[in-house]
């Protein structure tokens, strides 16, 4: 059965403290993983899609990267706006999405 | 580009009646629209995918005939929830794809059955 498995459920980090999420995949024949920001009470809001084993994306300061069973998204230097729910999601050979639960992140100033 | 709109953004009904929940993509044309609903500190679980002119494909335990969903455009997709009763209130959130494997969200409706 495929499964997205987020860790940890929450993290707190002071400003400018640097850390990484983890996203752990179970599927069959993976054809996307993604990455969402949601703030609470809002949808989420697309970050980056990966598609293959070492493939790596930016964005400010996010930086997500893929193997063959889980998918990192690190944030260097958070700042008290990058508080957040992050959810990851994967797309398998079915094409249906599973998401996971999300990290909630707080950065604190 | 790439935004989605939901309304309403919350809606308060009374037990047993209809509520309508429109999604729409204001600049782009989606060929595909999902509709979610989400628990508190839940993930997003996949109610339904819609195509332009088809009728949607529900995910299991899913009732199609509580979740009435309309795609008559290729910008607005339409979530009807029918006799609505307290365990149906949550996060309803719709998204929308072009085709590609990239899908954009609406900010969600907050739906409360009293």
């Amino acid at each position: 059965e495929d499964q997205v498995t987020q860790s940890p459920e929450a993290l707190r980090l002071q400003e400018g403290e640097s850390s990484s999420l983890n996203c752990s995949y179970t599927v069959s024949g993976l054809r996307g993983l993604f990455w969402y920001r949601q703030d609470p009470g809002k949808g989420p809001e697309f970050l980056f899609t990966l598609y293959s084993a070492g493939e790596e994306k930016e964005k400010e300061r996010l930086k997500a990267t893929l193997t063959k069973k889980e998918s990192f998204l690190h944030i260097t230097a958070p700042k008290p706006e990058d508080s957040a729910t992050y959810l990851c999601a994967v797309r398998g050979e079915d094409d249906k999405i599973i998401f996971g639960k999300g990290t909630r992140l707080h950065i604190l100033p | 580009g790439a935004v989605v709109s939901q309304h309403p953004s919350w809606v308060i009904c009374k037990s047993g009646t209809s509520v309508k929940i429109e999604c729409r993509s204001l600049d782009f044309q989606a060929t595909t629209m999902f509709w979610y609903r989400q628990f508190p500190k839940q993930s997003l679980m996949l109610m339904a995918t819609s195509n332009e002119g088809s009728k949607a494909t529900y995910e299991q335990g899913v009732e199609k005939d509580k979740f009435l969903i309309n795609h008559a455009s290729l910008t607005l997709s339409t979530l009807t929830v029918t006799s609505a009763h307290p365990e149906d209130s949550s996060f309803y959130i719709c998204s929308a794809s072009t085709g590609s494997d990239t899908q954009y969200f609406g900010p969600g409706t907050r739906l409360t059955v009293l």
